[in-house]
């Protein structure tokens, strides 16, 4: 079947525009997670869904951040006014269930740069 | 927040060498997972594990708890394991246990 797919897959924006960064997750998995990626490190957690309810967005950078999930399935990562330092792979991942005994599957992620 | 560090950070060897990559962290944890991210930059998982050992095809990990450790060996390496290769664990309790810390990753390159 699908895995979980992101668009668009790269983003070249200018400084101080606004952002909207896609998530499909596979199909039926009640758990949504963004990550972001910088070069060379690890990634790094952002918030979580469980079904449409933002259960954790304790990673978010700060307010120029925000996501919503508002049907419990396609996600969106929005990024207002964006700084070259959010440039990064923004990675999504969904899982079938709750808690931390399901595997995550990891979509493709967004390249986002901001020049 | 838990700290995870991985090593080596970079790692090369011959192709049908014995490979393994460490992992350890610093607080307790639900469970800990072993991903492996492509050179395309795609992340797959390979294992998730919260005691003693699993196998998949050359690929083998395990987990001492008490020791705060893990493990990821490759069994005959050939080329096609170059990659980079990732420990994330989700922490034991509440919400640190949905989310998962990462650790910077081990760049692995098998040489012909």
């Amino acid at each position: 079947g699908a895995g979980v797919s992101q668009s668009p897959r790269y983003k070249v924006t200018k400084r101080g525009q606004d952002v909207a960064l896609r998530c499909d997750p596979i199909s039926g998995h009640v758990s949504l997670y963004w990550y972001r990626q910088a070069l060379g490190q690890g990634p790094e957690f952002l918030t979580y869904f469980n079904y449409e309810a933002q259960q954790d967005k304790s990673g978010l950078p700060n307010d120029r951040f925000s996501a919503e999930r508002p049907e419990g399935s396609i996600s969106t990562l929005t990024i207002q006014r964006t700084e070259q330092r959010d440039s990064a792979m923004y990675r999504c991942a969904s899982s079938g269930g709750t808690g931390p005994h399901y595997e995550q599957y990891f979509g493709p992620g967004t390249r986002l740069t901001v020049t | 927040k838990n700290e995870v560090e991985q090593s080596p950070q970079n790692l090369t060897a011959q192709e049908g060498e014995f490979i393994t990559i460490n992992c350890s962290y610093s607080v307790g944890i639900s469970a800990l997972h072993w991903l492996q991210q492509h050179p395309g930059g795609g992340i797959v998982s390979l294992f998730m594990l919260s005691s003693g050992k699993k196998k998949h095809g050359r690929l083998i990990a395990t987990i001492n708890i008490q020791e705060k450790h893990s493990s990821l060996h490759i069994t005959a390496s050939h080329p096609r394991d170059s990659a980079v290769y990732i420990c994330a664990v989700s922490g034991s309790s509440g919400a640190g246990s949905y989310q998962l810390t990462f650790g910077k990753g081990t760049k692995l390159s098998v040489i012909p």
